[in-house]
């Protein structure tokens, strides 16, 4: 059983901070890092794939880094606003096909 | 497009019955899998089926059971329900086995919530 860790479990920020949690993965499975966004009430959304040692991903104000060596990937928020409250959920595809190990994920609180 | 869609959304069960999820993909997606969240742990993987056939199990009790049909919906089955079982159940579909499967992000349903009393 793969040990996908994420951290910190939970995490309240005041709006206009920036803010970054930590995936941590065992480096010698490693198909592709995929990142989602699961807001309360919705479903998980995808945010990033990453499948390269030192990918960078961004899509606005989030972005993602990816160190496959160490065995772990960055997401970062830049002047965090009340909409990006949700749960960021890492997964690692570690075997091809889609059996893939999800974190338990990092809560995020924006406070306005 | 229309998006992954599970039914029923609401289910409630006692212990012993059984019980039948349904989950149609993004039309053109043949790849299906289903999770299991319970409150304090991640989304769990059960299964993913494409062509018909269970391509991969996760560490889930035989009471745990699905199928898909040629046109790329799935069904999963739980029978012999226990309290444990009372989560929310995901299916996810992408498009399908490629030279960058690993790479696809997975569409997400809303889920199934089913409770056991």
């Amino acid at each position: 059983i793969l040990n996908v860790e994420q951290s910190p479990q939970s995490l309240h920020v005041q709006e206009g901070d920036s803010t970054n949690f930590t995936c941590s993965f065992p480096s010698s499975n490693f198909y592709a890092l995929h990142w989602y966004r699961w807001e309360t009430a919705k479903s998980p959304e995808a945010l990033f794939v990453m499948t390269l040692n030192g990918d960078e991903k961004k899509k606005g104000r989030i972005s993602a880094t990816l160190n496959t060596k160490e065995g772990y990937s960055y997401l970062y928020i830049k002047g965090s606003q009340p909409e990006d409250s949700a749960t960021y959920l890492c997964a690692l595809n570690s075997g091809g096909y889609q059996k893939v190990t999800f974190g338990t994920g990092t809560k995020l609180q924006v406070i306005p | 497009k229309a998006g992954v869609t599970q039914t029923p959304r609401y289910l409630i069960k006692t212990r012993g019955q059984q019980v039948t999820l349904s989950c149609s993909p993004i039309s053109g997606h043949r790849s299906v899998s289903w999770y299991q969240q319970t409150p304090g742990q991640g989304l769990q993987f059960l299964f993913e089926y494409f062509s018909e056939t269970q391509r991969n199990k996760g560490n889930f009790p035989g009471r745990f059971s699905g199928r898909q049909f040629s046109n790329s919906r799935s069904e999963m089955n739980v029978s012999t329900l226990e309290l444990g079982d009372s989560a929310l159940y995901l299916c996810a579909s992408s498009p399908g086995p490629t030279e960058t499967y690993s790479n696809q992000p997975q569409h997400f349903g809303d889920g199934t919530r089913l409770s056991i009393l």
